[in-house]
């Protein structure tokens, strides 16, 4: 069975300081893996990472995949209270085409 | 970029009554979308894949006869929560992927279902 596993499940931190979240996992025929943030609605898009050490970047969002140790960060610095959302790793796989989603790490930025 | 409209966002249902949920690739087709469940503070759980013109692939534990799915167009799919009960309320999300995108899945809405 495919797994998803981020972590840490919440945070709260202040606003400025830089945090890094982490997915792991394990699924067969992986594909890709995906980072969303969700706020009160549906997930928004932050990356699509196929290949391994390659940094995905944006604003003060970046993210890397690591296709040996199986897993993925999520970095965000000088974080503001409008990055207060649970942040969503999914992987990608051939089977079925579908994605899997990790456990999501809530994130809580404060003044 | 690729949009997926959903509706509708919130209904609110009488215990054993059903409920038609609509997700809706506006510029793209979509041979295969998806929807999941979100229960508060927790991840996306997928609960079935649509596919157009044939019957849904349902997850383990996902009883097909409650959750009726139908992909009957390229750009169309409903999920239809039949004789729903309170525990059937939660956040209903459908997804789908514009093979031209590689921007990955995109989300529907979502729609919050209470059952009382």
């Amino acid at each position: 069975e495919d797994k998803v596993v981020q972590s840490p499940l919440s945070l709260v931190v202040h606003e400025g300081d830089t945090v890094t979240l982490n997915c792991s996992y394990e699924v067969t025929n992986f594909r890709s893996l995906l980072w969303y943030k969700q706020e009160k609605k549906a997930p928004t898009f932050l990356f699509m990472l196929t290949s391994s050490g390659i940094e995905k970047k944006s604003g003060r969002l970046s993210s890397i995949l690591d296709k040996k140790e199986l897993s993925s960060i999520l970095n965000i610095t000088a974080t503001q209270t409008g990055d207060s959302a649970i942040y969503l790793c999914a992987v990608y796989t051939g089977t079925a085409s579908k994605l899997t989603f990790g456990t999501g790490t809530r994130l809580q930025v404060t003044l | 970029g690729a949009v997926v409209s959903q509706h509708p966002s919130r209904v609110i249902c009488k215990s054993g009554t059903s409920v038609k949920i609509e997700c809706r690739s506006l510029d793209f087709q979509a041979t295969t979308m998806f929807w999941y469940r979100q229960f508060p503070k927790q991840s996306l759980m997928l609960m079935a894949t649509s596919n157009e013109g044939s019957k849904a692939t349902y997850e383990q534990g996902v009883e097909k006869d409650k959750f009726l799915i139908n992909h009957a167009s390229l750009t169309l799919s409903t999920l239809t929560v039949t004789s729903a009960h309170p525990e059937d309320s939660s956040f209903y999300i459908c997804s789908a992927r514009d093979e031209g995108d590689l921007g990955g899945y995109t989300f529907g809405s979502g729609t919050r279902l209470t059952v009382v």
